[in-house]
């Protein structure tokens, strides 16, 4: 049982590069989140989903995307990678309703455009 | 957006001693969580707080979720050199979105053996 898995683990991109982080849960979760992490700060909301096929922005969603085709996946789209998205994000699931139960978040992924 | 205002943002202090760190909100929230980060990984849930007025405990750990729902505080007693890291507090948001999380800035703790 792997909990919440994230790849990869480390990603340096151009300013104006595309690219795709992958979040894969195998705890059967409704719900699934992507945060992001930066310096003195805690985590931000930037899209999340409240089952397949549906997403939802959150609180910082400009120049990501994101696709949630299987239960299991949760994608994070960077479009054109700007520097103000250097950062560590991170994917969290959890089951539908109060409590947040099961909540739970994967290890990160590092992430600096230059 | 909605803000929890954490303190202290850092603590350092000798290992055996006791610590206490709180969260306020000017909003009220019914679902108060700690959270624990380690270098290079995710927050891991420590304790989650559920009625207003409880009081848990996770061995070393007490947090409490304040009576009238704006604030939460977690102690932890008798610290010990792998309590190194950051703690967050959270809440539940329900406005606008479906269980998502907001965090405060965390507390830093350091531990000197």
């Amino acid at each position: 049982n792997a909990g919440v898995t994230q790849t990869p683990k480390f990603r340096v991109l151009k300013t104006g590069q595309s690219m795709t982080l992958l979040c894969a849960q195998d705890m059967n979760h409704e719900y699934m989140y992507w945060y992001r992490q930066d310096p003195g700060m805690g985590l931000r909301l930037i899209h999340y989903s409240v089952g397949e096929g549906t997403t939802a922005k959150g609180e910082v969603p400009d120049g990501y995307n994101v696709s949630r085709l299987k239960k299991q996946n949760f994608l994070l789209g960077l479009e054109s990678a700007a520097p103000s998205q250097t950062s560590v994000y991170f994917c969290a699931s959890s089951y539908r309703g109060q409590g947040l139960r099961g909540y739970t978040f994967g290890s990160g992924t590092r992430l600096t455009v230059v | 957006g909605q803000q929890l205002n954490q303190s202290p943002q850092s603590m350092f202090i000798q290992e055996g001693e006791d610590v206490s760190m709180n969260c306020t909100s000017s909003s009220i929230f019914n679902t108060w969580l700690w959270y624990k980060q380690d270098p290079g990984e995710g927050p891991v849930l420590l304790i989650a707080l559920y009625k207003a007025g409880e009081l848990t405990s996770n061995g070393r750990l007490t947090a409490q979720f304040g009576i009238t729902r704006k604030d939460s505080f977690l102690n932890i007693s008798a610290s010990i050199p792998s309590d190194v890291g950051i703690y967050f507090c959270a809440v539940l948001n329900y406005g606008g979105s479906q269980g998502n999380l907001i965090f405060g800035k965390g507390t830093k703790l350091s531990v000197k053996p």
